[in-house]
């Protein structure tokens, strides 16, 4: 089974600030994906980045990052030069590399940028 | 590409009334999901279609919910009878994963479809 765990309900962070999402995960999958998703208030999920489980390096797109620490279970989602558009609800997600492709989601973390 | 299709928008019934829901993937998408997402928590998966059979319905409350997927294409989501705690956002997904196909394709997803049950 696998488990998406996001310990920060809430942040709150400055317009222009770097701000890092925290997301924890546990799984018994030798081989997985780890995505982060945006949600904002129209209600979509916009896929933002996907690392792979034997990807050798951090995987970045614009202006997000991922901080892939396999050893420790974590796949923190950093966002650089933060922008009011980027208030929204984040998720984690996780799926196996094979077999049903279950998507698991965490329980999202809301971000606020203040201006 | 357009992007995955879904309807109604927002949709408001009595407990004990039927709803359906429906989805029209990306083309040429082979895994279709159903996700419902209850207020202020994350998707949960309802159900997995890989072309027009199913993959995973395991979370799926079958005493009450029905999905369907002909032609593996649409795909229409039945709840029968509404329950107060079926008040949720109804989301669908495609994605290229599958068969021979990439695993880390990412799902995309519709707007979705919010359901309020009174």
């Amino acid at each position: 089974a696998q488990k998406i765990t996001q310990t920060q309900p809430g942040m709150f962070v400055q317009e222009k600030e770097a701000v890092t999402l925290d997301c924890t995960y546990d799984t018994s999958d030798p081989s997985y994906g780890l995505f982060w998703y945006k949600q904002p208030s129209s209600g979509e999920m916009i896929f933002l980045i996907y690392q792979g489980s034997y990807d050798q390096q951090n995987a970045t797109e614009g202006r997000y990052s991922l901080n892939f620490q396999k050893a420790r279970k974590s796949a923190n989602l950093v966002i650089s030069a933060s922008q009011l558009g980027d208030s929204a609800m984040y998720f984690c997600a996780m799926r196996p590399s094979f077999g049903n492709e279950k998507l698991t989601f965490g329980t999202g973390t809301r971000l606020t940028i203040i201006p | 590409e357009a992007g995955v299709a879904q309807s109604p928008r927002y949709k408001i019934i009595e407990k004990r009334q039927s709803v359906a829901f429906w989805c029209n993937p990306i083309s040429g998408h082979a895994t279709l999901y159903w996700y419902q997402q209850i207020l202020g928590q994350g998707p949960k998966l309802l159900i997995q279609f890989q072309n027009n059979g199913v993959v995973d319905d395991s979370q799926l409350p079958k005493d009450r919910f029905s999905a369907e997927r002909l032609k593996g294409v649409d795909s229409t989501l039945k709840i029968q009878p509404a329950k107060l705690e079926d008040s949720a956002v109804y989301l669908c997904a495609s994605s290229l994963a599958g068969q021979g196909r990439p695993y880390n394709s990412p799902l995309h997803f519709g707007n979705g479809t919010r359901l309020t049950v009174t």
